[in-house]
C-alpha cells in the first residue's frame, strides 16, 4: 500500500488546469525530490516530472509540478485530450522507492 | 536512444520462482551513473517499486518483497534479471524493467512491461 495519497479522480474540459495533489510525509516528500508519471492507456509510465518541477526534454510546458512541505502538486494548463491518463508522483523513502495511488485524469 | 526489453515466462505456477530478464539496447549498462530497476503493477492497480542493480552487483531492494527478490546483472549481454521465488496469484501483474537516474531524478526509460501470471 502506497503511503504517498493521492486523488483517484479528477477531470476537466479542454483548456482548463487540472491539478493533483500528492500528500506524503518527512521520510518521503519531507526528505527528498518528487517526480512524476504519465500512463496512457496500455503502455508504461513516462517520466513527465523530475526533481519537483522539471520537465525532461519533449516534455510540454503546460505540465508544471510544484512542492511544498511533504506535499506535492501537479498541474496541467490548457488540457488536451491526449492527456487523458493515469498521474503517478513519486519519491524515494527511508526504504523503498514509493508511488502515489494514482489519479486518473478525464477529458470531458 | 535507451530501449529496454522485458522477456520472460508468462505463466508461473504457485510456489516457483519468476524469472524475467531485461535487455538494454543504445545504452551500456557498464558505463555506471544509473540503476538498472525492476517496477510492477498488479491488474488495475497502482506501480511499486521492486528493487535495483547498479553495474557493479551492487543491489537495493523494496523491504516487502526483499526475502523473495534477488536481481542480477550480466554486463556482458547488457542485460539484467530479476527472480522472485514463492510466487503466489498476488504477484501476477505486469513487470517492467527501466533506468534510474541515480541521482533521485526518476526512471527516465521504460521497458514495455510484461505480464506474468501466477497460476496452476
Amino acid at each position: 500500500q502506497s503511503v504517498l495519497t493521492q486523488p483517484p479522480s479528477a477531470s476537466g474540459t479542454p483548456g482548463q488546469r487540472v491539478t493533483i495533489s500528492c500528500s506524503g510525509s518527512s521520510s518521503n516528500i519531507g526528505s527528498n525530490t518528487v517526480n512524476w508519471y504519465q500512463q496512457l492507456p496500455g503502455t508504461a509510465p513516462k517520466l513527465l516530472i523530475y526533481s519537483n518541477n522539471q520537465r525532461p526534454s519533449g516534455v510540454p510546458d503546460r505540465f508544471s509540478g510544484s512542492k511544498s512541505g511533504t506535499s506535492a502538486s501537479l498541474a496541467i494548463s490548457g488540457l488536451q485530450s491526449e492527456d487523458e491518463a493515469d498521474y503517478y508522483c513519486a519519491a524515494w523513502d527511508d526504504s523503498p522507492y514509493v508511488f502515489g495511488t494514482g489519479t486518473k485524469v478525464t477529458v470531458l | 536512444q535507451v530501449q529496454l526489453q522485458e522477456s520472460g515466462p508468462g505463466l508461473v505456477k504457485p510456489s516457483q520462482t519468476l524469472s524475467l530478464t531485461c535487455t538494454v539496447s543504445g545504452g551500456s549498462i557498464s558505463s555506471g551513473g544509473y540503476y538498472w530497476s525492476w517496477i510492477r503493477q498488479h491488474p488495475g492497480k497502482g506501480l511499486e517499486w521492486i528493487g535495483y542493480i547498479y553495474y557493479s552487483g551492487s543491489t537495493y531492494y523494496n523491504p516487502s518483497l526483499k526475502s523473495r527478490v534477488t536481481i542480477s546483472v550480466d554486463t556482458s549481454k547488457n542485460q539484467f534479471s530479476l527472480k522472485l521465488s514463492s510466487v503466489t496469484a498476488a504477484d501476477t501483474a505486469v513487470y517492467y524493467c527501466a533506468r534510474d537516474r541515480a541521482t533521485g531524478t526518476g526512471l527516465d526509460y521504460w521497458g514495455q512491461g510484461t505480464l506474468v501470471t501466477v497460476s496452476s
